[in-house]
């Protein structure tokens, strides 16, 4: 079975900072895309950055990026320069064949000015 | 191009009642997922459709039933509802079923069971 594990509840960063985020995960499929969604009050999921299982270079979106360590199931999400807006619940995702995603628990970030 | 939409946007049910949520995907997408969010935690699958035929189910009971229509709008529909069904519900569409395709968020439907 799938399975997205999320270890920080909460996260705290200052304004124009980096944060991190952790994420690991389970599978036995060697195709799969994992992703992260960010989750604001609004309660819209929107999704932030994207990564294929089969590539080795680390996803980019502007201030966003990931740390994939396939090995160690590992696919973690670096905020840079880090805006009020970005203050939202973030869930780590997992996708194989047919879309259907598996999440972890997630991860409150809050950003303070 | 309009994105995915959810109505109602909130609900209160009694236990026991039968409730229909309903949400129309974004334009050209032939698939919907449905989430049941708890509160502080993550979305759990329910079920999903694809071209109108159910194509994967979460670990939820049978009293969660589904459509997806000629449109590709779709359907939850939850029976005999219990105060654990209380939750966010969100509909996600996507283009394809391919692995990597982006599943795009409805605001969901806050459903309260009382």
């Amino acid at each position: 079975a799938q399975t997205v594990t999320q270890s920080q509840p909460e996260m705290s960063v200052q304004e124009a900072e980096t944060v991190t985020l952790s994420c690991t995960y389970d599978t036995s499929e060697s195709d799969y895309y994992l992703f992260w969604y960010k989750q604001p009050p609004s309660r819209q999921m929107i999704l932030v950055i994207r990564q294929e299982a089969y590539k080795q270079q680390n996803a980019t979106e502007n201030r966003f990026s990931v740390n994939f360590q396939k090995a160690a199931k590992s696919f973690s999400l670096k905020i840079s320069d880090s805006q009020l807006g970005d203050a939202a619940m973030y869930f780590c995702a997992l996708g194989e064949y047919g879309n259907k995603l598996v999440f972890g628990a997630g991860t409150i970030l809050r950003v303070k000015s | 191009e309009t994105g995915v939409t959810q109505s109602p946007t909130h609900l209160i049910k009694t236990r026991g009642q039968q409730v229909t949520l309903r949400c129309s995907s974004q334009s050209g997408h032939n698939t919907v997922s449905w989430y049941q969010q708890a509160l502080g935690q993550g979305p759990q699958f329910i079920f999903q459709y694809y071209r109108e035929e159910e194509n994967g189910r979460g670990n939820f009971p049978p009293r969660f039933s589904g459509l997806q229509f000629p449109n590709y709008s779709s359907e939850l529909n939850v029976n005999a509802l219990e105060l654990d069904d209380s939750a966010l519900y969100l509909c996600a569409s996507s283009l394809d079923l391919g692995a990597g395709t982006e599943a795009f968020f409805g605001q969901g439907t806050r459903l309260t069971v009382v």
